[in-house]
């Protein structure tokens, strides 16, 4: 079964500093790899995902992540984090050898970007 | 192009009581999904629908929770009787049957159960 972590709760950053959030991944198969990020009574909006190719994937926002099959991992990353970026945010993988589309997400971390 | 929608955004009531949440997905999705989302936690799934079949309903507590997608386009999710551990936000995502498409979200509906 496919499983995601998420190791920190928790990642504090001042702005304008470069920002990581830390995401590793367990699945049977390939994966198909996921970052959502959730604003205050707001649902999950979608930033980027990694199907195949190239490992750096560029999204939404600025963000950008860094895909590492050897160490399974799919790092959130930005170069200069905004107060703005301040949420929770989630790692979901798929097991793209599985005949659903069901993603399992991790328990989430929350970034807080000070002044 | 408009996104999820859900209804109500707030529910609250007591436990032992029945509660129905509406979704309506992005328009052409035929897959349909409902999550649980229990505070501190990552989404959870409960169900999900290919048009309006089901394809998976492996972690829904079948014995209080019920779904349905009758003409493949908007759901229904219900609960009852209704626990206090129900107390969450469920989510409704959409997405085409593209297997590596990705899901989108709406806003949630946040239950608290008294």
């Amino acid at each position: 079964a496919q499983s995601v972590a998420q190791p920190e709760d928790q990642v504090n950053v001042a702005e304008g500093n470069p920002l990581t959030v830390k995401c590793t991944y367990s699945v049977s198969g390939n994966p198909y790899l996921f970052w959502y990020v959730q604003y205050p009574n707001r649902g999950l909006q979608f930033l980027l995902k990694y199907i195949t190719g190239d490992n750096l994937v560029k999204g939404s926002y600025g963000f950008e992540a860094e895909f590492n099959k050897s160490q399974t991992s799919f790092h959130l990353k930005k170069p200069s984090a905004l107060v703005s970026d301040s949420a929770l945010y989630f790692c979901a993988v798929r097991d793209m050898n599985t005949g659903f589309q069901k993603l399992v997400f991790g328990t989430g971390t929350r970034l807080l970007v000070s002044p | 192009e408009a996104g999820v929608a859900q209804s109500p955004r707030y529910k609250i009531i007591e436990k032992r009581q029945s509660v129905a949440f509406w979704c309506n997905p992005i328009s052409g999705h035929a897959t349909l999904y409902w999550y649980q989302q229990i505070l501190g936690q990552g989404p959870k799934l409960l169900i999900q629908f290919q048009n309006n079949g089901v394809v998976d309903d492996s972690q829904l507590p079948k014995d209080r929770f019920s779904a349905e997608r009758l003409k493949g386009v908007d759901s229904t999710l219900k609960i009852q009787p209704a626990k206090l551990e129900d107390s969450a936000v469920y989510l409704c995502a959409s997405s085409s049957t593209v297997v590596q498409e990705t899901q989108y979200f709406g806003p949630g509906t946040r239950l608290l159960v008294l």
